[in-house]
């Protein structure tokens, strides 16, 4: 089976860093994925890594330690925008297996 | 259409009757998937298509069933719904087989079953 465990909620404050975690049993591993979900919309893709390190994209990084089973997506200088959920997503037998989801919520 | 297209965008529907979701994808993508996302438990794959004609299930695939006819569309049937499929819906589509090529998610769909 799969169990992909996040954090349910963190809040930060505006133009701060938030770290958010993810760690992964499953049966299979091709890859681990990020994707941030805005409320009442679709999850759109952040970042994807399959080679243990650190993969930067802007003000979004995310790092993989295989032999751990640990993720994480590091998000810098928040801004108000950046408040949704941040799923963490396992590339599985081909398939996506999707943990439940960290809501970040960003404060003034 | 420029993507991926699902209707209806909600629904209200009596326990017992028979739904289909619609998704179309524009992209000629091979591999489609059908996600329901609950509150606490995420996202969960009902059924997959990796190419046309074929259908494979996924974690939660009781009470749903998918046809592949064609590249572009991957309907989602309840045959008789129950409260318990009251969830929010999406299809997604990826190029290839492997996730890797990375998914594209549609706008989905909110079921309310009473």
């Amino acid at each position: 089976g799969q169990n992909i465990d996040q954090p349910t909620e963190m809040t930060a404050t505006e133009g701060a860093i938030v770290q958010i975690n993810c760690t992964y049993q499953t049966s299979g591993f091709n890859g681990l994925f990020w994707y941030q979900q805005h409320a009442g919309e679709a999850p759109t893709f952040l970042s994807y890594n399959v080679l243990d390190g650190l993969e930067e994209k802007g003000r979004f990084s995310s790092f993989l330690s295989r032999s751990k089973g640990y993720s994480y997506l590091l998000l810098k200088e928040l801004q108000m925008k950046d408040s949704a959920s941040y799923l963490c997503a396992v590339n599985n037998d081909y398939k996506l297996s999707f943990g439940a989801g960290t809501t970040v919520t960003v404060r003034a | 259409i420029a993507g991926i297209t699902q209707a209806p965008t909600s629904q209200i529907l009596a326990a017992g009757r028979r739904m289909t979701l619609r998704c179309t994808q524009d992209m000629r993508h091979n591999a489609m998937y059908w996600y329901r996302q609950d509150l606490g438990l995420g996202l969960r794959l009902i059924h997959y298509s990796n190419t046309a004609g074929t259908t494979g299930k996924g974690e939660v695939p009781d009470g749903y069933s998918v046809s592949r006819a064609n590249t572009d569309d991957f309907p989602l049937t309840l045959a008789s719904a129950v409260p318990s499929q009251t969830s929010v819906y999406f299809c997604a589509s990826s190029e290839g087989q492997d996730p890797n090529y990375g998914y594209t998610f549609g706008s989905g769909t909110r079921l309310t079953v009473v």
